[in-house]
């Protein structure tokens, strides 16, 4: 049974450059959040999609942007990088009803803006 | 308001020894509270999980203390091994509602063979 998937592991751009960076849910989830975590820092919500529209958003300026498809996968894009971005964007799906039970982190995307 | 305090930033245990972690949180509407481990170039995996209406939960060598006149919880592992070497996060959501974790900043466990 395949876990949350995501792609690429790593990933270099530079600043202003926009990035698109994808999530496969686990098997029989429908649900997915995205998280950004910083070296040394805890994971900070971005959004969560569900039916294919953003529930929730946290404090993350429009530059971070997403989508899911109808096989519940999801794309997280961000424009115009900054050097702040750099971080490890995490994946997490869960099967909706669950309420906030059973959340499954991917290993991550590592951006890194130069 | 949102917020959730971890300490110690790091700890060092000895093999066999006990590890003690705690979290403190402000919303009192938070009703769920996972702890994560997370190795590094891995995502985050849910350790053990607690609601505010029990005062500890036992899986394994992993116990979750919550305190809810205190708003703190913690994370203790009984006999700590090498493997458990590790960054852990507390988090704080809500079950229903507002579905975002909120993490702590993370402590960074190393156990000494």
């Amino acid at each position: 049974d395949a876990g949350v998937t995501q792609s690429p592991t790593h990933l270099i751009k530079t600043r202003g450059q926009q990035v698109t960076l994808r999530c496969s849910p686990k098997s029989g989830h429908d649900t997915v959040s995205w998280y950004q975590q910083a070296l040394g820092q805890g994971p900070q919500f971005i959004f969560q999609y569900y039916e294919e529209e953003e529930r929730q958003r946290g404090n993350f300026p429009d530059r971070f942007s997403g989508h899911q498809f109808p096989n519940y996968s999801s794309e997280l894009n961000v424009n115009a990088l900054l050097l702040g971005d750099s971080a490890l964007y995490l994946c997490a799906s869960s099967l909706s009803g669950a309420g906030n039970y059973g959340y499954t982190f991917g290993s991550g995307t590592r951006l890194t803006v130069v | 308001q949102q917020q959730v305090k971890q300490s110690p930033q790091s700890l060092i245990v000895q093999k066999g020894g006990i590890s003690i972690i705690n979290c403190a949180y402000e919303n009192t509407a938070f009703d769920y509270f996972p702890w994560y481990q997370q190795f590094p170039g891995k995502g985050p995996a849910l350790l053990i999980a607690i609601r505010p209406d029990v005062s500890e939960k036992k899986e394994g060598r992993f116990t979750i203390s919550f305190n809810k006149s205190a708003k703190q919880f913690s994370l203790h592992i009984m006999d700590s091994q090498p493997g458990d070497s590790a960054t852990y996060f507390c988090a704080a959501s809500m079950a229903s509602g507002t579905y975002k974790y909120i993490f702590g900043t993370g402590t960074r466990l190393k156990v000494l063979a």
